[in-house]
């Protein structure tokens, strides 16, 4: 079955660039999606990456994508205390179904 | 327009009892799809339903139901509810399905405690 991995954990300083790496099994995986978790709240889409693409950038977000390894990350620059959240790899094939990893969470220390 | 919502936003319940959590997807979406999520842990898919159809199901026990209606809402149902059910139901919702371009928009969940 599909199979999405993250690290645990990040921290970084206000100011600093995140890095959020996650690696993922499907090979027929045409859609990898970032969404943002908060305490407390569901999942917000931050960005999203069509497999047939290596980069998207989107403001302080910039998605790059290594098909060949299966590896997607997630770059935030100048981070700032509220993107302290748990963030989440998505691989999306087939009939919309998604499968999550386990997720990052990322401390921005001030 | 208002996103996905859900509710209630919490439900205290007690072992072996039966729960239905509620769903309204994003005006214009007709996809809706239920996922688990354990603390620590990401959301695990449950079931996709479209234009009133089950399209997908995750690998759960036939105590997990689910349904969508002709306005697009949907309920899920959890019978026999065991101390292992307790987490956060999440719904999402998009616009078709078929098409992994679609992305999912996630309501804020509903919170189940199984004491």
């Amino acid at each position: 079955g599909e199979d999405v991995e993250q690290s645990l954990f990040l921290s970084v300083r206000e100011g600093d660039s995140s890095v959020i790496n996650c690696t993922y099994t499907d090979s027929s995986s045409t859609y990898l999606y970032w969404y943002k978790q908060e305490p407390g709240a569901g999942l917000q889409l931050l960005t999203y990456i069509f497999s047939n693409m290596d980069m998207k950038q989107d403001q302080r977000l910039t998605v790059l994508l290594n098909k060949k390894d299966k590896h997607l990350s997630l770059r935030i620059a100048d981070t700032q205390t509220g993107d302290s959240a748990i963030y989440f790899c998505a691989e999306a094939s087939g009939f919309n179904k998604f499968y999550f990893g386990s997720g990052t969470k990322l401390n921005v220390k001030p | 327009d208002a996103g996905v919502t859900q509710s209630p936003t919490h439900l205290i319940k007690t072992r072996g009892q039966q729960v239905t959590l509620r769903c309204s997807p994003i005006s214009g979406h007709k996809s809706v799809s239920w996922y688990q999520q354990v603390l620590g842990q990401g959301p695990q898919f449950i079931f996709q339903y479209y234009e009133k159809e089950e399209r997908g199901r995750g690998n759960f026990p036939d105590r997990f139901s689910a349904r969508q209606f002709p306005n697009y809402s949907s309920e899920l149902n959890v019978n026999a509810l065991l101390l292992g059910d307790s987490a956060l139901y999440l719904c999402a919702s998009s616009r078709t399905v078929g098409d992994s371009n679609q992305p999912q928009h996630f309501g804020d969940g509903t919170r189940l405690s199984i004491l």
